[in-house]
């Protein structure tokens, strides 16, 4: 299997760019989970999906931030406009539930830079 | 909401010598998932314990879940460079398997 597959792996953008961070899950998977990773706050979920639905985004940040996912193997991360402190690794994960033992299986990343 | 606290922060050992990390929640857990990180690169999914007193091993590496279900340590057996890393816990904040939260991490450096 691939895993999760996660682009770009590496971005560099100017502050009030708009940023699209793309994630194609392990297939069969029905949930979807973006997460942010900065060293001040450690691992933070932003949004989970189930089936293609967005099941909780309480941990979006603020508008600027919006997550989509058209279809099973395909979501998208969009920070509009993005400021330094979007600065962070962003990582998509996905779960196929019990059916996968509930394990959760990570990409490896999108690092984001915003100058 | 639940927190999970993990110690130590960070870890220096000697090649050969084992360890332990601690992974302490204020809530029961329902399912406690442990992963390594190495810098740049992803999470690796090590192990996942729901049972309370469960305990799984792969290769030198073994988790333990206390009976309580609010403590999990991860044991490392005689380590080597190659088990450098960030070691991560991560359990379900509502009481299921999917919307993870983590500790902070314990980042380990094993010298030759």
């Amino acid at each position: 299997d691939a895993g999760v597959i996660q682009s770009p792996r590496h971005e560099v953008t100017e502050m009030g760019q708009e940023v699209t961070l793309r994630c194609k899950p392990i297939s069969g998977h029905n949930s979807l989970f973006w997460y942010r990773q900065t060293m001040m706050r450690g691992l933070e979920l932003l949004i989970y999906f189930n089936n293609n639905v967005p099941i909780d985004d309480s941990g979006m940040p603020e508008d600027r931030f919006s997550a989509k996912m058209p279809n099973a193997s395909f979501s998208t991360l969009k920070i509009q406009p993005s400021e330094p402190r979007d600065s962070a690794v962003y990582f998509c994960a996905s779960s196929g539930g019990q059916l996968s033992g509930n394990t959760i299986y990570f990409g490896e990343g999108s690092w984001l830079t915003v100058v | 909401s639940q927190e999970l606290e993990q110690s130590p922060q960070s870890l220096i050992v000697q090649e050969g010598k084992n360890l332990t990390i601690n992974c302490t929640s204020s809530k029961t857990l329902y399912g406690l998932y442990w992963y390594k990180q190495k810098y740049g690169e992803g999470l690796i999914f090590l192990m996942m314990l729901q049972k309370g007193g469960e305990e799984k091993s792969h290769e030198k590496i073994t988790a333990k879940l206390d009976e309580k279900k609010q403590q999990s340590s991860l044991h490392i057996t005689a380590s080597q460079p190659s088990h450098a890393g960030i070691y991560l816990c991560g359990a379900d904040k509502d009481g299921g398997y999917n919307k993870l939260i983590f500790g902070a991490g314990t980042r380990l450096a094993v010298h030759p």
